[in-house]
């Protein structure tokens, strides 16, 4: 069964740094991409990040883009996303999610979310 | 960007109902439009990818329909499991961009 396990969301101070971890098992993630997806507190879904299966293309929303780097470790089935210059904006449950195929494709499935508090 | 807009945003039905969902891109996608179910506190679920594939697992009540600009997501006859928020998501063009939202509620 596919499983996805974000880690490292927390409450961190405007202008402050934090990386989230998503650990992948149950398929084979180096030839999987894949995308962080955020959600703010009552809002909807905004796509932040994407990558593809070597990490050699990323892709990224212009909220977060300079700020926010995507990335992976196949050798230990891992995501990560990196996100520095943490502004209020980026108060949300951040998801990730295996995507079907290229990079741009649907997302399925989704881990359970890590949530990231930026607060002074 | 290619902006999604769903209609409506909420809507009431009574278990048994059919009920539509559409959403209407700025431009054409084709068919790269995906739906989502998302239940309070949990993570999405994709229920149709390609605009009318039907995930393996999902009931076949839904079903999805349009290409180009506008699409509609049916529930045949509402479940009470049905009962959540649905998003409709385009993969034609990066910045990926999600619909609004659209909340079914019990009346």
């Amino acid at each position: 069964e596919v499983h996805l396990l974000e880690s490292g969301g927390d409450l961190v101070q405007p202008g402050g740094s934090l990386r989230l971890s998503c650990a992948a098992s149950g398929f084979t993630f180096s030839i999987c991409a894949m995308t962080w997806v955020r959600q703010a507190p009552g809002k909807g879904l905004e796509w932040v990040s994407s990558i593809d299966t070597t990490g050699g293309g990323t892709y990224y929303a212009d909220s977060v883009k300079g700020r926010f780097t995507i990335s992976r470790d196949n050798s230990k089935n891992t995501l990560y996303l990196q996100m520095n210059s943490l502004r209020a904006e980026d108060t949300a449950v951040y998801y990730c999610a295996k995507i079907n195929t290229q990079p741009r494709d649907w997302f399925d499935p989704w881990g359970q979310g890590s949530l990231v508090t930026v607060s002074s | 960007d290619i902006q999604m807009t769903q209609s409506p945003s909420s809507v009431s039905a009574s278990v048994g109902d059919r009920v539509t969902i559409t959403c209407r891109a700025s431009q054409g996608i084709s068919s790269w439009l995906a739906w989502y179910q998302q239940k309070p506190g949990k993570a999405p679920k994709l229920l149709i990818s390609t605009a009318s594939s039907l995930q393996s697992g999902v009931p076949s009540r839904f079903s999805g329909s349009g290409s180009g600009t506008d699409f509609t997501l049916t529930i045949s006859s509402l479940q009470p499991e049905d009962f959540a928020t649905y998003y409709c998501q385009q993969a034609n063009s990066f910045p990926i961009t999600f619909g609004q939202g659209t909340r079914l509620e019990i009346k």
